[in-house]
C-alpha cells in the first residue's frame, strides 16, 4: 500500500519568499505524484503531476516539483510566494499498475504574509 | 461551462438523523468519485462511479452509507442513521473517458457535514 507524509500542517512565509512545502511518499512500485491545491471555498485543483519522464515537473501559477526517487520525495516550491498563494496545498500519490485513485496527504496550509 | 458542484455547502445534523448530498459532475463525464476528510486528516476516497455502475465501493466505510447515481447523472450519498464520526468535508471529483491516469479529476467544493 503507498502513503504519502505532509510534513507541517501550517507553513508561513512572507511575499516575495521562497515556497517549499514537503512531501514524502511510500509505494513499494513506481509511483505517480500529484500537488492539488484548494483555495477557500471552492474544490480541489490539480497543481501538476509526474508520471513518467522528466523529474523535474513544472505546474500552474509558477510552481514546481521534483521527483527524487532516492529521497522518496515530491517536494514543491515556488521562488516567490504571492498573497493568492495562500490555500491548502495536498500531495498524493497513485500506485503504477493499480486503480486510478489517489492516496492524499493530509494537507498543508500556507500562510503568505505581506 | 460549469464544474463539479455539490448540494448543500454545510449541513448540521443531529446523531441518528438522515442526510443526503448530492454532486453534480460536470456534463458528459462519466467518472464520478466521492471523498471524504475527516478534519486534521487525509482525503480518503469513498467509491467510483462508471456512469451509473459501481466500480470501486472499497472505501465506503459501512453500511449506513449509500451511493448512487442513477442514470449516469447527479450522484447522492445517504448517510443513515448519522453517528458523530461521520463529521468532515465530503468532496465529489468527476473525470471523462476511462478514468486512466491521464485524466484530471474534477472536483467539487466539498459539502461540509456536522454531526452532533
Amino acid at each position: 500500500a503507498q502513503s504519502v507524509t505532509q510534513l507541517g500542517s501550517h507553513v508561513s512565509v512572507s511575499e516575495g519568499a521562497l515556497v517549499l512545502l514537503r512531501c514524502n511518499y511510500s509505494s513499494s512500485v513506481p509511483p505517480y505524484l500529484f500537488w492539488y491545491v484548494q483555495y477557500p471555498n471552492q474544490g480541489l485543483q490539480l497543481l501538476l503531476k509526474y508520471t513518467t519522464g522528466a523529474t523535474l515537473v513544472k505546474g500552474i501559477n509558477g510552481f514546481e516539483a521534483e521527483f527524487k526517487k532516492s529521497e522518496t520525495s515530491f517536494h514543491l516550491t515556488k521562488p516567490s510566494a504571492h498573497m493568492s498563494d495562500a490555500a491548502e496545498y495536498f500531495c498524493a500519490v497513485i500506485r503504477s499498475g493499480g486503480s486510478y485513485i489517489p492516496t492524499f496527504g493530509r494537507g498543508t496550509s500556507l500562510i503568505v504574509h505581506p | 461551462e460549469a464544474g463539479v458542484t455539490q448540494f448543500p455547502s454545510h449541513s448540521v445534523i443531529e446523531k441518528g438523523q438522515t442526510v443526503t448530498l448530492r454532486c453534480d459532475p460536470i456534463s458528459g463525464h462519466d467518472n464520478l468519485y466521492w471523498y471524504r476528510r475527516v478534519m486534521g486528516k487525509e482525503i480518503k476516497f469513498l467509491l467510483h462511479f462508471v456512469k451509473e455502475s459501481k466500480q470501486d465501493e472499497s472505501g465506503m466505510p459501512n453500511n449506513r452509507f449509500l451511493a448512487e447515481r442513477t442514470g449516469g447523472t447527479y450522484s447522492t450519498l445517504k448517510v443513515q442513521p448519522a453517528e458523530l464520526e461521520d463529521s468532515g468535508v465530503y468532496f465529489c471529483a468527476s473525470s471523462p473517458g476511462q478514468g486512466s491516469l491521464q485524466e484530471t479529476q474534477y472536483f467539487g467544493p466539498g459539502t461540509r457535514l456536522l454531526v452532533l
